[in-house]
């Protein structure tokens, strides 16, 4: 079965700085996906960005990029330039490549705090 | 375009009750999953319909069971709630299942067992 662990239960950053959240995963798996969501108090879950295993290029999107690592199945989540807003909690999801596993496997989360 | 709508936002049962929660996806979306989340166990999976058929099923006992509509909407329904039942349940709605299109959430219905 797969897993997903994300080592940090809490971060804080200081605002406009960079912050790096940490994400592995398991799965025995060749074709799957990676995302990172995130949770603000409102409880909806936004998704941040997204990564197709078969993809070696990291994703970005405007100030999130990640670092993917295949080989040793290393997820990670660099937000920069870091504001107010960005404070919420952070999920790491695995996702199967079609057939039947179609659902998110979630770590337990990244609460981030932003300091003024 | 509306976005996931979950009803209702709260909601307070007793022990032995049963619980209906509702999800409505985003138009044209048929692909429908439902979320547990707690502060232990963190967001587990329930199940995943898509055209009407569960295609998909997680750990949970078969108190939890849920249901797709032709137009969609979704039904989970809880049987006999237990305490431990209290949590935040999610739904997402995407167009097809398995695939890297963005799982879009709604934003909960949070339920209290008493």
């Amino acid at each position: 079965a797969q897993t997903v662990t994300q080592s940090q239960p809490e971060m804080s950053v200081q605002e406009a700085e960079t912050v790096t959240l940490s994400c592995t995963y398991d799965t025995s798996e060749s074709d799957y996906y990676l995302f990172w969501y995130k949770q603000p108090p409102s409880r909806q879950m936004i998704l941040v960005i997204r990564q197709e295993a078969y993809k070696q290029q990291n994703a970005t999107e405007n100030r999130f990029s990640v670092n993917f690592q295949k080989a040793a199945k290393s997820f990670s989540l660099k937000i920069s330039d870091s504001q107010l807003g960005d404070a919420a909690m952070y999920f790491c999801a695995y996702r199967n490549y079609g057939g039947s596993q179609g659902n998110l496997i979630f770590g337990k989360g990244t609460k981030l705090s932003v300091k003024p | 375009k509306a976005g996931v709508t979950q009803t209702p936002r709260y909601l307070i049962k007793t022990r032995g009750q049963q619980v209906t929660l509702s999800c409505s996806p985003i138009s044209g979306h048929r692909s429908v999953s439902w979320y547990q989340q707690t502060p232990g166990q963190g967001l587990q999976f329930l199940f995943e319909y898509f055209s009407e058929t569960q295609r998909n099923k997680g750990n949970f006992p078969g108190r939890f069971s849920g249901r797709q509509f032709s137009n969609s909407r979704s039904e989970m329904n809880v049987s006999t709630l237990e305490l431990g039942d209290s949590a935040l349940y999610l739904c997402a709605s995407s167009l097809v299942p398995a695939t890297n299109t963005e799982a879009f959430f709604g934003q909960g219905t949070r339920l209290t067992v008493v």
